[in-house]
């Protein structure tokens, strides 16, 4: 099962735009996690942001979470071509285990 | 950080045979691991987690018997995909993890089931 839903599922932006993709989630959670994957690799970890936090910095990204709403947003700025991939956001599952993945956002930035 | 590896990176197999993946922690040792598999286009999708020397706990919709996870080691799972048929094909993921909040991802394998 999947706990995220992102949007927009694509977005297409030019260089030295922002670009933002939003996440919702289902069920209470301790932490929130984005990741990031270009086509056919593996995941790199982007940020987490717990529960107990509003908005965090990372270079480029900004990460807000809003638990009354169940949502976050994750921000990337002045956006570069090799920023072009897939954005998922992850909670862990019921048992507090395992992550679960969003259906992701595919970015493409164009130069 | 912490480093997961996959073996094979990419593997083409004929229909009907079976087909073993590892994934092993580099530098820690992972209490906890557990497989993905993602189709083209997809999110990933949680097929089971495994505890090192007990069996692994699937997730609904995931034939045990299809897919073999063996947690021999804190430092090795693997993933043997039994009679593949191209429904198969998939790129499948691992992650590693010693303790709750942190999970390593291995870098997948691509499965071509011919």
């Amino acid at each position: 099962s999947q706990q995220g839903e992102e949007d927009p599922q694509a977005l297409s932006i030019q260089e030295g735009e922002n670009a933002t993709m939003n996440c919702s989630y289902k069920t209470s959670i301790n932490n929130l996690q984005w990741y990031r994957q270009n086509s056919g690799r593996g995941l790199v970890h982007l940020i987490l942001i717990r529960s107990n936090e509003r908005e965090k910095h990372s270079g480029r990204l900004r990460v807000t979470l809003d638990t009354s709403k169940k949502s976050s947003s994750l921000l990337i700025t002045a956006s570069r071509a090799a920023d072009t991939a897939s954005y998922f956001c992850a909670t862990h599952n019921q048992a507090g285990t395992a992550l679960i993945f969003g259906k992701g956002t595919t970015l493409s930035v164009s130069s | 950080g912490a480093v997961v590896s996959q073996h094979p990176s990419w593997v083409i197999c004929k229909s009907g045979t079976s087909v073993k993946i590892e994934c092993r922690s580099l530098d820690f040792q992972a209490t906890t691991m557990f497989w993905y598999r993602q189709f083209p286009k997809q999110s990933l999708m949680l097929m089971a987690t495994s505890n090192e020397g007990s069996k692994a706990t699937y997730e609904q919709g995931v034939e045990k018997d299809k897919f073999l996870i063996n947690h021999a080691s804190l430092t090795l799972s693997t993933l043997t995909v039994t009679s593949a048929h191209p429904e198969d094909s998939s790129f499948y993921i691992c992650s590693a993890s010693d303790r709750v909040d942190e999970q390593f991802f291995g870098p997948g394998t691509r499965l071509t089931v011919l």
